[in-house]
């Protein structure tokens, strides 16, 4: 699976949003870009998927570029119940689905 | 749905004890996987199963065994425990096609 490289910490005012990069420049053409998130000692929380198209649900948006290399995790708008570890991993479909997580970015949102 | 659920929450194992930690899904999910976490670092997979009677390596199995007799439930074993395996431990599943992996509330295991 393609490494992914990203900040160690981001910090976000609450209310704004949070854009959050995530660099794979190794990335194979049937390889996805999945986003979790792990609140204080939960388990991980999936946010996200895409392959090469941008993506939106209610949590958030994923905007890949174009060469695929790179992309931007976006929560609209960050509220203090979004600060956790996000986790870029770049996955192949098939051999068991299994995630790869690096160590992730530390979002703290501040009031 | 009970989702993902996980046995102890906390234990504290001495040095070459054994103990086994539970894991079960009521999705009927055919993927389930184990993962470690040590302090400030992301997970690392441990096993893994694509269904009942199939099991495979993950990153770091050494230490460790599970066994997958049921579709629901993926026990993970340690013998002889040692401080290495001091870490918290999730176990999550997945539905074949299906795109994320549902984690459970995890394990914190002590080895002294």
């Amino acid at each position: 699976d393609a490494k992914t490289t990203q900040p160690p910490s981001m910090d976000c005012a609450e209310g704004r949003a949070a854009n959050l990069p995530c660099n794979h420049s190794t990335i194979s053409g049937n390889e996805y870009v999945y986003w979790y998130r792990q609140i204080h000692s939960q388990g991980p929380q999936y946010i996200i998927h895409g392959l090469k198209n941008n993506e939106t649900n209610e949590m958030a948006s994923l905007i890949i570029t174009e060469d695929r290399k790179s992309s931007t995790l976006i929560l609209p708008h960050a509220t203090l119940r979004d600060t956790a570890v996000y986790y870029c991993i770049v996955r192949v479909e098939g051999n068991g689905n299994k995630l790869v997580f690096g160590a992730g970015t530390i979002l703290r949102v501040k009031s | 749905n009970a989702g993902v659920t996980q046995t102890p929450k906390f234990r504290i194992l001495k040095i070459g004890q054994s103990m086994t930690l539970q894991c079960a899904q009521d999705m009927n999910h055919n993927y389930m996987y184990w993962y470690r976490q040590d302090p400030g670092m992301g997970l690392k997979l441990i096993y893994y199963s694509v269904g009942a009677g199939i099991t495979d390596k993950g990153e770091v199995p050494n230490g460790y065994n599970v066994s997958r007799s049921t579709t629901e439930d993926f026990p993970l074993r340690l013998e002889l425990a040692a401080p290495s395996q001091t870490s918290v431990y999730f176990c999550a599943s997945s539905q074949l096609g299906d795109y994320e992996q549902y984690f459970g509330p995890g394990t914190r295991l002590t080895v002294t």
